[in-house]
């Protein structure tokens, strides 16, 4: 069974510009997280997608921002990019039925903004 | 507030020794989860265990153990006869669930370095 796969693997971008980073959770999970891996700065909650709909974000401006479709995919915009943005961009999915079930994450997008 | 405390920043051991690795945490909730995620060098956090709090049975796979202990609000991983492959940061999560909203809060990793 296939795990989560997130795309790009590695993406370049310049200062102001917007990069958008995609996900596959794994099939038959509803919902869809992100975290931003800064360097210094650990595991940062996003935001989280179930059903598709925003069911909750983290501390970030509202410039992160994203969706999740039908087939319960996602996709992260981060817009007007500031050099801070450079992260590893870690995408996550579990099934929401149940409490306390474990979270799986992808191999994550490493965005630099230069 | 939910919060993951590791304190070992970073450990370098030789081949074949054991190290522990230490994780404290802080919550209200009476009932949480709690997990530890391996991180090797490409980036992908791969699942290693989950615990309820309801379940302070210790446990043993292979070379991995964990010991949970409420008394202490601890989860500490243990490795035994490490080995080179065993490389990589270390995290420990505890869920957070408020009004059916879920997520993890993740302690700040501790980098485990294991020398040939």
């Amino acid at each position: 069974e296939a795990g989560v796969t997130q795309s790009p693997t590695h993406l370049i971008k310049t200062r102001g510009q917007q990069a958008t980073l995609r996900c596959s959770p794994i099939s038959g999970h509803t919902s869809v997280y992100w975290y931003q891996q800064a360097l210094g700065l650990g595991l940062q909650f996003l935001l989280w997608y179930d059903e598709g709909e925003e069911r909750n974000r983290g501390n970030f401006p509202p410039r992160f921002s994203g969706r999740q479709f039908p087939n319960y995919s996602s996709e992260l915009n981060v817009n007007a990019l500031e050099l801070e943005d450079s992260a590893l961009y870690l995408c996550a999915s579990r099934l929401r039925q149940l409490s306390g079930n474990t979270i799986y994450f992808g191999e994550g997008s490493w965005l630099t903004v230069v | 507030a939910q919060k993951v405390t590791q304190a070992q920043t970073e450990i370098s051991v030789v081949e074949k020794e054991d190290v522990t690795l230490d994780c404290v945490y802080e919550t209200r909730d009476t009932t949480y989860y709690l997990f530890w995620y391996k991180q090797p060098p490409s980036g992908e956090l791969v699942f290693l265990i989950r615990r309820n709090s309801f379940d302070e049975q210790n446990e043993i796979s292979g070379r991995y153990s964990w010991n949970f202990q409420k008394s202490t609000s601890s989860f500490n991983f243990t490795i035994t006869a490490s080995q080179v492959v065993d490389s990589a940061v270390y995290f420990c999560a505890l869920s957070e669930e408020v009004d059916s909203s879920y997520k993890l809060i993740f302690g700040s990793g501790t980098r485990l370095l294991v020398r040939p």
